[in-house]
């Protein structure tokens, strides 16, 4: 298996632009989770789903951020209207249905917001 | 509510030097706990993990023992090597709430020299 993949590693975009964030789970995993990794802040967990459903948001900063899991292989993250603070790099993991919660991560998607 | 607490770095060694970085953790259930490394642009990588007290994990030399009467999972390696440089983080997933997202420390930078 390829691991988790995210798309695209790198984004520059100007404020105020959308920003949308990609990523592919572990086949056979069924619990994906969005991450995001700031120096002042550490690892925040935004979001996190099971079997495509938003389990807890509470992480998510703001009504800006939006994610979506329409089926079991695909995840998006989206921030509109983007704003410089939210410059940081945005992980995402995802986990197996069964046993201990190990999660494994993609390389990451280092936003910048200019 | 859960979290982990990991001691500051940067830590700086020398080559072949025994190395500990020191975690402690509160969690309402019973946690599984993990270490996780992250090189220089990459993703968080599963070092080892321990899933019940007295547990110990261990891979590529280092090890980390659950003590649940201390609240601790310390790091250990016995002779750091060069290529051992990169941030650590701590981190638990309480099963007993069922919550499978995991919480994280704020990370320990380690530098490794020649």
């Amino acid at each position: 298996d390829a691991g988790v993949i995210q798309s695209p590693r790198h984004e520059v975009t100007e404020m105020g632009q959308e920003v949308t964030l990609r990523c592919k789970p572990i086949s056979g995993h069924n619990s994906l989770f969005w991450y995001r990794q700031t120096m002042m802040r550490g690892l925040e967990l935004l979001i996190y789903f099971n079997n495509n459903v938003p389990i807890d948001d509470s992480g998510m900063p703001e009504d800006r951020f939006s994610a979506k899991m329409p089926n079991a292989s695909f995840s998006t993250l989206k921030i509109q209207p983007s704003e410089p603070r939210d410059s940081a790099v945005y992980f995402c993991a995802s986990s197996p249905a069964a046993g201990d919660t190990e999660a494994f991560f993609g390389q990451g998607t280092r936003l910048t917001v200019v | 509510g859960n979290s982990v607490t990991q001691m500051e770095g940067p830590v700086t060694l020398s080559e072949e030097a025994f190395l500990t970085i020191n975690c402690t953790y509160t969690a309402t259930g019973y946690p599984s706990l993990f270490w996780y490394v992250q090189y220089p642009g990459e993703g968080l990588q599963l070092l080892l993990k321990a899933t019940k007290a007295d547990d110990k994990g261990s891979n590529k030399g280092f090890e980390a023992t659950y003590r649940k009467e201390t609240t601790s999972f310390h790091l250990e390696k016995g002779s750091v090597q060069v290529s051992d440089s990169a941030v650590y983080f701590c981190a638990l997933s309480d099963q007993g709430t069922g919550r499978r997202a995991l919480t994280f420390g704020s990370g320990t930078r380690l530098q490794v020299q020649p």
